[in-house]
This record gives structure tokens, sequence and C-alpha cells, in this order.
């Protein structure tokens, strides 16, 4: 069961090039979310998801674009990375229900931007 | 807006002591309060949560946490730790119905000491 699972783990790119940072659930969540985390800052909401084709803005969205095609995927665009953007992001999923269920996490992508 | 903070950076115990990562909250709904556990270059996993009802929630690992809705509260506890316990603990809230958003704390780095 490989639940959460996002690629790439590490990468490194120069000041405005792009990327798309990828994740896929195998767990048929249709709730979706991006997180990035940075050292005293905790986790904050880029993106989120309720199902396929419905998006919406977290804390920090600004520079991060991001789409729902289907459940299984949901991946984070960067079209102009910035230094600010290096973080490492976090892709997390769970079920979409009357009450609030946990949050699965993949493992992981660290994003160098120089 | 909902919100959560984490007072304490780092909280040292001795083993076998009891501890307690603290967390409050803000929220303008009834609050869904969740604890989760990250170890070192992992992804954060599920500790416990409190929808409703009893004001001690008991999770995985022997930790339990008290909800105190006076002085909205929801501190994260264990009667003995453990070496192994030894962790980065984030505390989250998802506001009631109506949001999906689920915001983070900055998070409390737990040492025990042997």
């Amino acid at each position: 069961n490989a639940g959460v699972t996002q690629t790439p783990k590490f990468q490194v790119l120069k000041t405005g090039q792009s990327m798309t940072l990828q994740c896929a659930q195998d767990m048929n969540h249709e709730y979706m979310s991006w997180y990035r985390q940075d050292p005293g800052m905790g986790l904050r909401l880029i993106h989120y998801s309720v199902g396929a084709g419905i998006t919406d803005q977290g804390e920090v969205p600004n520079g991060y674009n991001v789409s729902r095609s289907t459940t299984e995927d949901f991946p984070l665009r960067l079209l102009s990375a910035a230094p600010s953007q290096t973080s490492v992001y976090f892709c997390a999923s769970s079920i979409r229900d009357s009450l609030p269920r946990e949050l699965f996490f993949g493992e992981g992508s660290r994003l160098t931007v120089l | 807006a909902q919100s959560v903070a984490q007072p304490e950076d780092q909280v040292n115990v001795a083993e076998g002591n009891p501890l307690t990562v603290k967390c409050t909250y803000s929220v303008s709904g009834n609050p869904y309060l969740f604890w989760y556990v990250q170890y070192p270059n992992r992804g954060l996993q599920f500790l416990l949560k409190y929808i409703t009802g009893d004001n001690l929630v008991k999770g995985s690992y022997g930790f339990e946490a008290e909800f105190n809705k006076s002085q909205t509260s929801f501190h994260l506890k264990k009667p003995s730790a453990l070496v192994s316990d030894s962790a980065l603990y984030f505390c989250a809230v998802r506001e009631g119905s109506g949001t999906y958003k689920y915001i983070f704390g900055t998070g409390t780095r737990l040492k025990v000491l042997a």
C-alpha cells in the first residue's frame, strides 16, 4: 500500500526556472493539499482540493499553481521559481467526510532555488 | 480566521517523566483539533484528534490530549516519556463545518533525555 507518493524527493532549480512537484495517492481520498515547511514557521497551507476539478487557495498561494484532473493526482507547479520558495514541500490527503479526518502525508520534496 | 499557537519551540524532559506539549487555538466556530508527529526526514504522522465528546482523547503510542474549551487549549501529554518519543510535534486545527483548511502550528521539538 503506497499511500501518498511525492516526486522528486530532492530538486535544485535556478531562479526563474519552472517545475512541477508530483503527488499521487492510492487511497481514493477526495481531499488533497500542499504544505510548505520552513524553520520556525511550521507547515503553511499552499493550496487544497476537495475533489477532481475543484481547487482553492490556502495561506500562502502566491507563486504556485495547482490543478486536479483526477482523484489520484494533485501536482504543484512553480512557474518561475524564486529563492523564497526554497523549502520542504509536503502533500497530504484524507477522506472527505461530514467529520474531519486525519491527514496522510507524503515523505516530502526538498526544493532549493539558487 | 483560525489559528494555532505552540508557545514552546523545544521541550526537554527526562526519560520516565511525564511530558506536556502545549497548544492553544483560535476559531470562530467549533474546533476540530489534531496532533501529528514528525521524525527526521519523514512526513507527518497522525497521533490523535478531538472532534466532540470526552475532553480527554487517547491516541497512538500512549499519547493523550486534553481539550479545554474555556482556555482554548489542546495540550498533548504522556505519563512516562521514552527516548524514542524525541521528535517534532505539530498541533493542527480545522474549523467546524464549511471549511477544509487544516492550519498547523509552528511545531515543538521534544527532546527526551536518557
